[in-house]
């Protein structure tokens, strides 16, 4: 059963870089799929960030893109994200996902539980 | 860039109703739809993908059908643990990237 779980700082400075880890388990990331994030700030919708291939391809939010990194580091079996000069708008619950894909389409499954991260001074 | 917009935002109905939620694309998505299930507290679980098919573990109440741009979430009668926010997500492949709708609350009448 694949498992994944999030960890990072749960409270970052503003203009500071927001780096989280997503532990995976049950799975060899080397083996294929696509990962993702998606983050959601309190009492709001789900936004997705960004996706990364076992051989690192990248994809990301463009509304995002010029302050995100997704990187995957297979020896660990764990995917990252950073995400530089956050503002209180970046504080949410950011969630770590594998995606399936087929040519057309792609879906979350499954989630992690996802950690607050709170953007304050 | 496809918007999904949902709709009702709200629904208010009893145990043992069939609930009927709807996901609209600004554009076509062909069948490649998915549907997710947030209780307070939890991250969203898949219940649906390309439109129709269920995921593993989801109970036959639910199915979802649609194409084009134009989706359905049915929940045949509804359990007391139904009672959740609902959303749905797509894929565009230019530029790609993931969108999802704002939700349809799901609540107790």
């Amino acid at each position: 059963q694949v498992q994944l779980q999030e960890s990072g700082p749960g409270l970052v400075k503003p203009s500071e870089t927001l780096s989280l880890t997503c532990a995976v388990s049950g799975y060899s990331i080397s083996s294929g799929y696509y990962w993702g994030w998606i983050r959601q700030p309190p009492g709001k919708g789900l936004e997705w960030i960004g996706s990364i291939y076992h051989s690192g391809s990248t994809y990301y939010n463009p509304s995002l893109k010029s302050r995100v990194t997704i990187s995957v580091d297979t020896s660990k079996n764990q995917f990252s994200l950073k995400l530089s000069s956050v503002t209180a708008a970046d504080t949410a619950v950011y969630y770590c996902a594998r995606l399936g894909v087929t040519t057309l389409s792609c879906w979350f499954d499954p989630w992690g539980q996802g950690t607050l991260v709170t953007v304050s001074s | 860039e496809i918007v999904l917009t949902q709709s009702p935002a709200t629904l208010s109905l009893s145990p043992g109703e069939r609930a009927t939620l709807s996901c609209r694309a600004s554009q076509s998505v062909s069948s490649y739809l998915a549907w997710y299930q947030q209780k307070p507290g939890q991250a969203p679980r898949l219940l649906i993908y390309d439109a129709s098919n269920r995921a593993t573990g989801i109970p036959a109440r639910f199915s979802g059908s649609g194409s084009g741009t134009d989706f359905t979430l049915t929940i045949s009668s509804l359990e007391p643990e139904d009672f959740a926010v609902y959303y749905c997500q797509q894929r565009s492949n230019w530029p790609p990237t993931i969108t999802f709708g704002q939700g349809t609350r799901l609540e107790i009448k």
